[in-house]
C-alpha cells in the first residue's frame, strides 16, 4: 500500500557534521511536509512545499537548515553544521493537495542524535 | 497564533473506555483529526470529523465535537494494550494546507 518513505530511519552524528535526510512522499502527492518533534517542543512545523515549490520555512532556522524538492518524488532536508539541540526526530508527511484540508500521510520518522 | 490544547497523559485500565479531550481556538476550523503515533512510528490517521457533523463512529472509536464550545473528544470503547500511544488532535481551516496539531495525549493502558 501507499506510504511515505523516509531515510535514515536512525543517524548519530557529531556535533559540526552535515545532515542529510531524505523523504519520498505518496505517489501523487503534490503537498509534502516536513515537522521536528521533541519532547520539549512536540511537533513543529520546519517547512512546507507545493508542486515542488516551497511556500513556508518560517519554521527552520534560516542559518543551517535548508529543505530542497528535487523532484517530485523526493524531499531533502539538510542541516549544516549540526548541533545537539538539532536531536530530535524529523518526519515528512504528504498530502494530496487539493482545495485545502487534505489528510497527512506521515513517514516513520528519521531519528537524529548530534553528540 | 491558533492553539490546540490536550491533556498530556491519561491512564486506564484495560476493558475500560478511554475519553480523550481536545479544545481548539480557531472558530473557521472545518477539519478536525485525531492521530495516533505508536513508539517509533510516524503519525497514522486514526480519524477525523468535518465541523458540520457532531458525531462520528467508527467501530471502537466515537468522535464528539462540540463546536460552541470548541471541543473535540476521541472515545475508545474497551481499551485494549495496544491502544497505548500518543493521540494527536489537529484541525485545519477550509483553504489552509498546514494543520495546527496539539501537545499529544499518551494514553497508557494497564492490566
Amino acid at each position: 500500500d501507499a506510504r511515505v518513505t523516509q531515510t535514515p530511519r536512525d543517524k548519530v552524528t557529531e556535533m559540526g557534521q552535515e545532515v542529510t535526510m531524505r523523504c519520498q512522499p505518496i505517489l501523487g502527492h503534490n503537498t509534502v511536509f516536513w515537522y521536528r518533534q521533541t519532547m520539549m517542543q512536540g511537533l513543529e512545523l520546519l517547512a512546507y512545499f507545493r508542486n515542488r515549490a516551497p511556500l513556508d520555512d518560517s519554521g527552520m532556522p534560516k542559518d543551517r537548515f535548508s529543505a530542497e524538492m528535487p523532484d517530485a518524488t523526493l524531499a531533502t532536508l539538510k542541516i549544516q553544521p549540526s548541533e545537539p539541540r538539532d536531536s530530535a526526530v524529523y518526519f515528512c508527511a504528504s498530502a494530496s493537495g487539493g482545495s485545502g484540508g487534505e489528510t497527512q500521510y506521515f513517514g516513520p520518522g528519521t531519528r537524529l542524535l548530534v553528540l | 497564533g491558533e492553539d490546540v490544547e490536550q491533556s498530556l497523559f491519561l491512564s486506564v485500565r484495560e476493558g475500560d473506555s478511554s475519553v480523550i479531550n481536545c479544545t481548539y481556538t480557531d472558530s473557521s476550523s472545518t477539519y478536525l483529526y485525531w492521530y495516533k503515533q505508536e513508539p517509533g512510528a510516524g503519525l497514522q490517521l486514526l480519524t477525523y470529523i468535518f465541523s458540520n457533523m457532531d458525531m462520528k463512529q467508527d467501530q471502537r472509536l466515537t468522535v464528539l465535537l462540540n463546536k460552541k464550545d470548541k471541543h473535540l473528544s476521541l472515545r475508545i470503547a474497551d481499551t485494549q494494550t495496544g491502544d497505548s500511544a500518543i493521540y494527536f488532535c489537529a484541525e485545519i481551516s477550509g483553504g489552509s494546507y498546514i494543520p495546527t496539531f496539539g501537545r499529544g495525549t499518551s494514553l497508557i493502558v494497564h492490566p
